[in-house]
């Protein structure tokens, strides 16, 4: 079955500190990764995506995921966490002739302690 | 800003009625979807459009329509709606069918009382 796991429901991080979110994805195609962060009661905003190629990805607002394929894995990384950063965070997983249909994980929620 | 525009932003209907949602995406966008994001849920793929035929479609039941008109603009109908089709609903356009990046609108909250 196609699906994608965020296994952390709710993170706490303080501010200044380094974040890591996992994400692992089972998918019967050649992947395409995304991470979308979510502020309360908006829409989505795509942070970073991974087609191919290098599998360190940069992405907007300082974040880079790594794509590990033996892993089944996109985790995102951000080294220095700021007080905006708190938000939900989705991953998710397409193919290319998929086109706009995404699988989206659950979600994890960050927060950001002073 | 992501050039999706969806309307109405909010909107309240009761049991049993029907409902239709609208998107406007990008110049160019000829793949449009829709989701369904329930409260602190995922959001979950309903269905795909690519020049004005359906092509995908997640599972939901046949209440759930749409429509894609030339201009690339697309509508979300439910019908007969229950009390558990309260949610966000997203729509997500990309310039084909083929990998590229996905834009998400703002939504349009859905509360059925």
């Amino acid at each position: 079955a196609q699906s994608v796991t965020q296994p952390d429901i709710h993170i706490t991080v303080s501010e200044g500190a380094s974040l890591e979110l996992r994400c692992n994805y089972s998918y019967g195609a050649t992947p395409y990764l995304f991470w979308y962060v979510q502020s309360p009661g908006q829409g989505l905003q795509l942070l970073l995506k991974y087609f191919s190629g290098d599998t360190l990805v940069q992405g907007i607002k300082g974040f880079e995921a790594e794509f590990k394929r033996s892993q089944s894995s996109f985790n995102l990384r951000k080294p220095s966490v700021h007080w905006s950063d708190a938000a939900e965070y989705f991953c998710a997983v397409g193919a290319r002739q998929a086109g706009t249909a995404l699988i989206f994980g659950k979600g994890t929620t960050l927060s950001v302690s002073s | 800003e992501t050039g999706v525009t969806q309307s109405p932003t909010h909107l309240i209907k009761t049991r049993g009625q029907q409902v239709t949602l609208r998107c406007s995406s990008q110049s160019g966008h000829n793949t449009v979807s829709w989701y369904q994001q329930a409260l602190g849920q995922g959001p979950q793929f309903i269905f795909q459009y690519y020049r004005e035929e359906e092509n995908g479609r997640g599972n939901f039941p046949p209440r759930f329509s749409g429509l894609q008109f030339p201009n690339y603009s697309s509508e979300l109908n439910v019908n007969a709606l229950e009390l558990d089709d309260s949610a966000l609903y997203l729509c997500a356009s990309s310039q084909d069918r083929e990998g590229n990046t996905i834009y998400f609108g703002e939504g349009s909250w859905l509360t059925v009382v």
